[in-house]
């Protein structure tokens, strides 16, 4: 059973750093792109930052683009995202998503989310 | 980036059926064939239901199907049910390693 546990959202201040954490399991991680899109409260669904398999390939939503660096550890099935500069804009449910390919395609699975709020 | 656009909402009597689009550019939804569409139970998890323009995954039901004309793409629930109703976002993959959304459409079955 695939699963996708997020972590390390919390409460932080604005132009302060965190960084998420998404534990995978029940699938070949190596295999699969990875993704993270985010969910402001009350709004839609944003696509933020992509991961090849192999970390050759990334992407970032230009307005993270500079703030926010995408990762991943095969070894232990591990995705990271590395969030720096944080400002209230930032504040949102962020969901860890395996695509389908080993490549950016398609997203097959979401994670329940980790929140993350900016706020003095 | 832009965001793909969906109507804010659409609504439908239980067995009938209803459409939800999905319009972009030559860019994205035009250029790939990489629409995919989400349903999202508020507080759980987004489940796909389309993907590459067309497909269903294994365990959606059939009364889900998708197409695409140009740049725009659409999702079709027949014989709705109450349990579909939601929030409905299209997704494509827009090149250089990008991804746009649409900003959802909330379905409510009457």
């Amino acid at each position: 059973e695939v699963q996708l546990v997020e972590s390390g959202g919390g409460l932080v201040q604005p132009g302060r750093s965190l960084r998420l954490s998404c534990a995978a399991s029940g699938f070949k991680f190596d295999d699969s792109a990875m993704h993270w899109v985010r969910q402001a409260p009350g709004k839609g669904l944003e696509w933020v930052s992509s991961i090849s398999w192999n970390s050759f390939n990334t992407g970032y939503a230009d307005s993270v683009k500079g703030r926010f660096t995408i990762s991943r550890d095969n070894a232990q099935n591990l995705l990271f995202l590395h969030m720096n500069g944080l400002t209230t804009e930032d504040t949102a449910l962020y969901f860890c998503v395996k695509d389908a390919t080993a490549g950016l395609n398609w997203f097959d699975f979401w994670g329940l989310g980790t929140l993350v709020t900016v706020s003095s | 980036q832009s965001v793909l656009t969906q109507p804010a909402s659409v609504s439908g009597s239980p067995r009938q059926s209803i459409t939800i689009s999905c319009t972009g550019t030559s860019s994205d939804v035009g250029y790939f064939k990489l629409v995919s569409w989400f349903q999202h139970h508020p507080g759980k998890a987004p489940k796909l239901v389309i993907y590459e323009d067309i497909k269903r995954p294994s365990g959606i039901s059939d009364r889900f199907s998708g197409s695409k004309s140009g740049n725009t793409a659409s999702l079709t629930i027949s014989g709705l049910q109450a349990e579909d109703e939601a929030d409905y976002y299209c997704c494509s993959y827009a090149g250089a390693n990008t991804f746009l959304f649409g900003g959802g459409t909330r379905l409510t079955v009457l």
